[in-house]
């Protein structure tokens, strides 16, 4: 069965700091990515996502992701953090040859920043 | 446009009791789906609309949980006779047809609480 591991469940960081959120999804075939976050009392909301062409997706708010197929990997970076960026993080995988009716989402990571 | 909405917010219920959620997708999005969250866990897959056709429904899925979009526009989400282990957080997204493979459009969701 696909899944979707997300390597940390919490990330405390200090302002400025640089972020890295691991993400490794199981299926050996075509896959479009995602990350979403949920910040405090808000909706789940889509940060950026990767179906095709560079495999280097820059989202808003400064983030962005790259896509490594042979590590089976979409990490989510940031180079510099701000108090704003607390929230949740998710990574998902669709399946685009199922017509993009499933897509399967990690255990999520919550990401503090300290002022 | 207002989003997805979903209603109510919070329910809280009495084991073995029935309770429905409703849930109105972005007018033009004909695909809609309902996924659930549990503390800790990332959203799972419960069903799957194409207009007013359910397409898939996840194994999570017993026959206590029935869906329905009798008109291809809004969602109900009934579960029957309600156990501890449904309290969750009921989450409906939707999305148009060539963007599914593209990322939804969640809503703020239900929590459901049983006690």
């Amino acid at each position: 069965a696909q899944s979707v591991s997300q390597h940390n469940h919490h990330v405390i960081l200090s302002e400025a700091a640089s972020l890295e959120l691991g993400c490794n999804y199981s299926y050996g075939g075509t896959v479009n990515l995602f990350w979403y976050v949920q910040y405090p009392g808000q909706h789940l909301q889509l940060l950026l996502k990767y179906f095709s062409g560079d495999p280097l997706v820059k989202g808003i708010k400064g983030f962005e992701a790259e896509f490594i197929k042979s590590k089976f990997s979409f990490n989510l970076r940031k180079p510099s953090v701000q108090w704003s960026d607390t929230a949740e993080y998710f990574c998902a995988v669709n399946l685009p040859n199922t017509g993009g009716f499933k897509t399967i989402f990690g255990a999520g990571t919550r990401l503090f920043v300290k002022a | 446009d207002t989003g997805v909405s979903q209603n109510p917010r919070h329910k809280i219920t009495k084991r073995g009791q029935n309770v429905t959620f409703r849930c109105d997708p972005i007018s033009e999005h004909n695909r809609l789906y309902w996924y659930r969250q549990t503390l800790g866990q990332g959203p799972e897959f419960l069903t799957y609309f194409q207009n007013e056709a359910q397409l898939e429904k996840s194994r999570l899925l017993s026959d206590r949980f029935s869906a329905e979009r009798p008109k291809g526009s809004f969602s109900t989400l009934e579960i029957q006779r309600t156990e501890q282990g449904d309290s969750a957080m009921y989450l409906c997204a939707s999305s148009l047809d060539r963007d599914s493979n593209y990322g939804y459009t969640f809503g703020s969701g239900t929590r459901l609480t049983v006690v």
